[in-house]
């Protein structure tokens, strides 16, 4: 199985300010047939599901604000929140959907600093 | 709009069989797969498993292999996950996920999610 290690396990972050969280794929993640990476990031509110705000590693989902991107490739990748706003508290988590069984990350809860 | 909709909370004894349903609506439900994922209390997202509807291929996480069943009902746009004999270490809420496919080119995140059931297992 691929195993996905986020870092840190939490982050407390000043509102306005970057926010930064680190995952990175035991096996290499990128398919190089359509130079696609097959990860994908989450944001989890408390009490309610998981919402997608990132797939193929970069490409933000409809909707989502253009303050959250996502980066990397192989097996190291980052989500970016450029501008802490009070409703990205949440807990985050990358997922690799490269090889079954596909993986999620432990997650990183992000609090306001 | 796509929508999953999942049956309500329920609470069961040790060794009894339950099983759960998610209802797709909003998009062809057979064309694109549903994964289940579980959230034990306090914890993460743990990746079970996945189906397609259209013709019923199953994907299980070794971790989930033979503790739990997938099924699904193409013509009532509804994927189940069932247990035979709960245990109380199945407590925990579980949410179906629609893994989009276009043009036959499925990926494997979820765009979609329901809002979760859950599950109590105590005797």
């Amino acid at each position: 199985d691929i195993v996905m290690t986020q870092s840190p396990d939490s982050l407390a972050v000043s509102l306005g300010e970057r926010a930064t969280i680190n995952c990175k794929s035991s096996q290499n993640i990128l398919y190089t047939s359509n130079n696609k990476n097959y990860l994908a990031w989450y944001q989890q509110k408390p009490g309610q599901p998981p919402k997608v705000l990132i797939y193929w590693a970069s490409t933000r989902e409809s909707g989502v604000p253009d303050r959250f991107s996502g980066s990397g490739s192989g097996t190291d990748f980052t989500l970016t929140i450029s501008s802490l706003q009070a409703e990205d508290l949440a807990v985050y988590y990358c997922h690799q959907y490269f090889n079954t069984p596909y993986t999620f990350g432990q997650g990183t809860k992000l609090e306001i600093k | 709009e796509v929508h999953l909709v999942q049956s309500g909370a329920v609470v069961k004894k040790p060794g009894e069989s339950l099983k759960i349903s998610c209802e797709g609506s909003g998009y062809k439900f057979s064309s694109n797969w549903i994964g289940w994922v579980r959230q034990m209390p306090g914890k993460g997202l743990e990746w079970m498993g996945i189906i397609y509807p259209g013709d019923s291929d199953i994907r299980y996480s070794p971790s989930f292999q033979g503790q739990v069943t997938f099924s699904a009902d193409k013509s009532i746009s509804t994927a189940y996950l069932q247990w035979s004999s709960l245990k109380s270490s199945d407590t925990a809420v579980y949410y179906c996920a629609r893994s989009p496919c276009s043009g036959g080119i499925c990926s494997g995140n979820f765009d979609f999610w329901g809002q979760g059931t859950r599950v109590t297992v105590s005797s």
